[in-house]
């Protein structure tokens, strides 16, 4: 089992561009969550997805979207991009969206950089 | 509101001490609680949790943490802290029915001295 899987790894975009950022879950799962982590804090978060639809948000701007598709996997796209959005971003999954019964397991993320 | 408070920044312990990082949290429904690990460059790894019942609970590598409601903490603890323990910590916390969703303290990171 692959775990959660993030690409890329690393990305190195410039201040007013747009990125895309994916996630595949671990196998069985069908939650997924993105998070923010600046350096030096807490991940924070953006937003959860499930049955392809968006299920709860944090407290990020329109120009964090996302998509999740039939086969689970997601997608992070952020649009107008700020050097304050340098940041790794992380994909968690879990299975369901009711109860506490599974335990969420995190990619290792992807580090954007914004020149 | 949702917050997750860990006072201790930067923690500094010899090898083989004892370890106790704190974690209050405020959380306006029944909280479920995490303890979370970060490597350097690595994701989250899940040390222990708590839903409910005993009020201390054992996790992964010789964790340990306790809840304790009248306090709003949900501290944790190692007896003996090994050299590979070095990393961040993060205290989490989150609810039923809201999936992986979940509210992070600012972290603390651990040294550890040979």
């Amino acid at each position: 089992d692959a775990g959660v899987t993030q690409s890329p790894t690393h990305l190195i975009k410039t201040r007013g561009q747009q990125v895309t950022l994916r996630c595949s879950p671990k196998s069985g799962h069908d939650t997924v969550s993105w998070y923010q982590q600046a350096l030096g804090q807490g991940p924070q978060f953006i937003f959860q997805y499930y049955e392809e639809e968006e299920r709860q948000r944090g407290n990020f701007p329109d120009r964090f979207s996302g998509h999740q598709f039939p086969n689970y996997s997601s997608e992070l796209n952020v649009n107008a991009l700020l050097l304050g959005d340098s940041a790794l971003y992380l994909c968690a999954s879990s299975h369901g969206l009711y109860g506490m019964n599974t335990e969420a397991f995190f990619g290792q993320g992807t580090r954007l950089t914004v020149v | 509101a949702q917050s997750v408070t860990q006072p201790d920044i930067h923690i500094t312990v010899s090898e083989g001490a004892s370890l106790e990082l704190r974690c209050n949290y405020s959380y306006g429904a029944t909280p479920y609680l995490f303890w979370y690990v970060q490597s350097p460059g690595q994701g989250l790894q899940l040390l222990l949790k708590y839903f409910s019942g005993d009020t201390l609970v054992q996790g992964i590598k010789g964790f340990e943490a306790e809840f304790k409601r009248s306090q709003s903490s949900f501290n944790l603890r190692k007896p003996s802290v090994h050299w590979s323990d070095a990393a961040e910590y993060f205290c989490a916390v989150g609810a039923m029915n809201t999936g992986n969703q979940f509210y992070f303290g600012t972290g603390t990171s651990l040294t550890v001295i040979p």
